[in-house]
């Protein structure tokens, strides 16, 4: 079974900071990486997925590293904003199949 | 974006009734669809995956007979907790994907808290 670890659990930023946080999974037999922002009360959405050691891609103010080899992404957020608000899950499949195994997230909240 | 919805999304019921959770995929078509639950202060778990037209595949310790899946087309799926107990209450969550491998995304719908008395 899959160890996905995210860290921290829970991180309180001011609006206007930059932030990041890390999700470790098992180096070996790598095949994807999917992150995930969840809003309270709204359906999880998708952020990204990498595949490729050294993958980096954006979205507006995220984005989001990945190193393969070590086992890591991070996740940034350049200039938080309070909508940023929410729990960023990030899920590497369990094997070459689409099952995704869900880290326990990082709560993020946004002070005004 | 593609859209999953999900119905109801709270229930509460009497111990010893069944609940029907329904997760549709409305602006694509869903090769598999799959069924999460969240326990308090913890990640997703899958518990099962179903492609339509063929029996849901479950996790291990999941039991097939208390959460019954139906897949009954591309954008269609029901989790069913038969005679539920109060160890059933949780959030259930599902998601839905028009491809089969580890790179395709899984939309997902608003999840479903079911509190059973």
């Amino acid at each position: 079974i899959l160890n996905v670890e995210q860290s921290p659990q829970s991180l309180h930023v001011q609006e206007g900071d930059s932030t990041n946080f890390t999700c470790s999974f098992p180096s070996s037999n790598f095949y994807a990486l999917h992150w995930y922002r969840w809003e309270t009360a709204k359906s999880p959405e998708a952020l990204f997925v990498m595949t490729l050691n050294g993958d980096e891609k954006k979205k507006g103010r995220i984005s989001a590293t990945l190193n393969t080899k070590e086992g890591y992404s991070y996740l940034y957020i350049k200039g938080s904003q309070p909508e940023d608000s929410a729990t960023y899950l990030c899920a590497p499949p369990m094997d070459s199949s689409y099952k995704l195994i869900f880290g326990s997230g990082t709560r993020l909240l946004v002070r005004p | 974006g593609a859209v999953v919805s999900q119905h109801p999304s709270r229930v509460i019921c009497k111990s010893g009734t069944s609940v029907k959770i329904e997760c549709r995929s409305l602006d694509f078509q869903a090769t598999t669809m799959f069924w999460y639950r969240q326990f308090p202060k913890k990640s997703l778990m899958l518990m099962a995956t179903s492609n339509e037209g063929s029996k849901a595949t479950y996790e291990q310790g999941v039991e097939k007979d208390k959460f019954l899946i139906n897949h009954a087309s591309l954008t269609l799926s029901t989790l069913t907790v038969t005679s539920a107990h109060p160890e059933d209450s949780s959030f259930y969550i599902c998601s839905a994907s028009s491809g089969t491998v580890s790179t395709d995304t899984q939309y997902f719908g608003p999840g479903t808290r079911l509190t059973v008395l």
